[in-house]
């Protein structure tokens, strides 16, 4: 399997502009989690998608952030207006169900720099 | 105080060494534990995880377990220099299907020398 995979692997943008992340998780998982990472606050959860539906955004920090999930095999996270201080490394994950704990399977990473 | 607290570091040891890290929590819902290692522009990756207390060991990997100190460790034998990356503690708690919530440390940077 080619694992989760991600787009862009980088982007650089100017302050206003609106900026979209894509990801394609594991094939058959079937939970997906957008989280963002920076230096001062680490890796934070955004939201997470069960078979297609949100069911947690309290992670999301304001209305400038939305995300999608249309089918089981893509989801968007867009950023618009994006601002400097969403410059950050953000990773979508996917897991699928197991007994007790699942295993989260990362992505490689956007790394978003807004100027 | 923050739910998760982990040394930043950075940590260097000689190649062999035994690697110690370390990860204090406040929250006593947590019930599942778990350490993930992560290179250098590359997505975290899970290594290993502890349900409650105890131990669980996995090759040259230890993970520890002390709810009742609310710290966790994870150490590493005959550490090698591919062992180099950022290590992050990760928990969640089990109850109501909010096994899926991991709070993440900041990570402590590790650089094992050849």
């Amino acid at each position: 399997d080619a694992g989760v995979i991600q787009s862009p692997r980088h982007e650089v943008t100017e302050m206003g502009q609106e900026v979209t992340l894509r990801c394609k998780p594991i094939s058959g998982h079937n939970s997906l989690f957008w989280y963002r990472q920076t230096m001062m606050r680490g890796l934070e959860l955004l939201i997470y998608f069960n078979n297609n539906v949100p069911i947690d955004d309290s992670g999301m920090p304001e209305d400038r952030f939305s995300a999608k999930m249309p089918n089981a095999s893509f989801s968007t996270l867009k950023i618009q207006p994006s601002e400097p201080r969403d410059s950050a490394v953000y990773f979508c994950a996917s897991s699928f169900p197991e007994l007790y704990q699942e295993t989260q399977y990362f992505g490689p990473g956007t790394r978003l720099l807004v100027l | 105080q923050k739910e998760v607290e982990q040394d930043p570091g950075p940590l260097s040891v000689p190649e062999g060494a035994i690697v110690s890290l370390n990860c204090t929590y406040s929250n006593s819902a947590f019930q599942y534990f778990m350490w993930y290692r992560q290179y250098s522009r590359k997505g975290p990756e899970l290594l290993m995880y502890t349900y409650s207390s105890g131990n669980k060991e996995d090759g040259r990997f230890t993970a520890q377990v002390d709810k009742s100190s609310k710290y966790i460790s994870l150490f590493i034998r005959d550490s090698q220099p591919s062992d180099s990356a950022t290590y992050l503690c990760a928990m969640s708690p089990n109850s109501g299907g909010s096994n899926y919530k991991l709070t993440f440390g900041k990570g402590t940077l590790l650089t094992v020398n050849p």
